[in-house]
């Protein structure tokens, strides 16, 4: 069964709004949890680290203030697009990873801002 | 973020046929293999791992090599079918600790050929 579950698998908005992604663990509680983005026939960019009960750690070229990363228990961390733009248009995907665990990758968002 | 290149390469393999893709990696120092699968619109799956202190390791219908010398990865898939069809990317983990993070390689698009 799945490991990982994200919502929602696909969302349209209008640009200038704010976009909530969320990313639970299901077998295992994720000490630490990522965030990736992937445009279209191009590798995973990880965006942030994220750390339960700490701020999360964000890649070069990252504006923590665009996305803000909240991991406020060991099964639960989001990710909001704020002020979304058609530019942040992409494929987010979270992954998660405990204690002798292999990151295992939720089935990610699509996010289309118009 | 950090990754490694931007376009995609492919590979195209008639069904039954042995596959094998390639990666090279950056960091010498790297201690920990992955290679995933991505079908469309999905998070990447793990295949398989490896760790620096071997050369090879085999799993069921796979294999992976690892090349230190030359910071060189590979994937074998024995008697390639459809469902085989999908991008592969390697990643590699710098420290060898699960709960950090792993950087992708570019991807290889791999099409199966009924």
């Amino acid at each position: 069964g799945a490991v990982v579950s994200q919502h929602p698998s696909w969302v349209i908005c209008k640009s200038g709004t704010s976009v909530k992604i969320e990313c639970r663990s299901l077998d295992f509680q994720a000490t630490t949890m990522f965030w990736y983005r992937q445009f279209p026939k191009q590798s995973l960019m990880l965006m942030a680290t994220s750390n339960e009960g700490s701020k999360a750690t964000y890649e070069q070229g990252v504006e923590k203030d665009k996305f803000l990363i909240n991991h406020a228990s060991l099964t639960l961390s989001t990710l909001t697009v704020t002020s979304a733009h058609p530019e942040d248009s992409s494929f987010y995907i979270c992954s998660v990873t405990g204690v002798n665990q292999p990151q295992h990758f939720g089935d990610g968002t699509r996010l289309s801002i118009l | 973020g950090e990754s490694v290149g931007l376009h995609l390469p492919t590979l195209s393999v008639q069904e039954g046929d042995n596959s094998i893709i390639n990666c090279a990696y950056s960091n010498s120092a790297s201690d920990y293999f992955i290679w995933y699968k991505q079908e469309s619109g999905k998070g990447p799956q793990f295949i398989i791992d490896i760790r620096s202190n071997m050369d090879k390791r085999q799993g069921q219908r796979v294999t992976v090599l690892l090349n230190k010398t030359v910071k060189h990865l590979s994937l074998q898939i024995a008697a390639t079918q459809p469902g085989d069809s999908a991008v592969y990317f390697c990643a590699e983990n710098p420290t060898g600790t699960s709960y950090d993070k792993v950087i992708f390689g570019p991807g290889t698009s791999l099409s199966v050929i009924p």
